[in-house]
């Protein structure tokens, strides 16, 4: 099964501060890769698609990147709202598997 | 809006068996594929089940397999996860997640809100 291995476990950062997060695939998956935000005590809410398409209502500050191996998640100007744990998938052969998450505090 | 709320979770012994619901609403149930994802503070997302639109197409993770058989019935805009001989390891919050096409086999466009399964003695 393809492991994805998210980096860092935790960040903490101020309001306003570029946040970036990776993803690595431990065997190429093109752009089959998928992030997700779950906030406290909800479920996860599909951020981006396919590495890097954007999605309608999800706030412009998200951007996706990467192909292959190498993926990351962006969040510029980071709001108090963004607080949250942030997770990537890989759907490009069964099983599909997330990474372990990353959680972003907000300072 | 798109809805999905599960039900059927709960406190169950070892070996014992559960069966989850999840009622669809807000979309066209029928044609889109169906899953089932569990989350646990140590394991973090697995993604469990799948089903395409027509119930042809099934697959699950191999720590479920022969154990949990996942199924649909259209008409009632239900979505279905049969969990037998129920592990300590099995313990988590299940959703079951919309998928955006007809095969079940990409992303996860929306989620329901979860229900607890506690496997215990």
């Amino acid at each position: 099964e393809v492991v994805l291995t998210q980096s860092p476990d935790f960040q903490s950062v101020t309001p306003k501060e570029k946040v970036t997060i990776t993803c690595r695939a431990s065997q190429s998956i093109g752009s089959s890769l998928h992030w997700y935000q779950q906030k406290p005590d909800q479920s996860p809410k599909l951020l981006i698609k396919y590495a890097s398409q954007s999605l309608s209502g999800v706030p412009s500050r998200f951007s996706g990147s990467g192909s292959g191996t190498d993926f990351a998640l962006t969040i510029n100007s980071l709001e108090a709202e963004d607080a949250a744990t942030y997770y990537c998938q890989q759907s490009t052969s069964l099983p599909w598997t997330f990474g372990q998450g990353t959680k972003v505090e907000i300072k | 809006q798109i809805q999905l709320v599960e039900s059927g979770g709960g406190v169950v012994q070892p070996g014992r068996s559960l069966r989850l619901s999840c009622a669809a609403s807000g979309f066209s149930f029928g044609n889109f594929g169906m899953h089932w994802v569990r989350q646990t503070p140590g394991k973090g997302l697995e993604w469990v089940a799948l089903i395409s639109y027509d119930g042809t197409k099934k697959d699950n993770v191999d720590s479920v397999k022969g154990r949990f058989s996942i199924s649909r019935d259209n008409s009632k805009n239900t979505l279905y996860l049969q969990m037998n001989s129920l592990r300590a390891e099995d313990t988590a919050v299940y959703y079951c997640a919309k998928d955006p096409y007809g095969s079940g086999g990409d992303y996860f466009d929306h989620w329901g809100q979860g229900t607890l399964v506690t496997v215990s003695s």
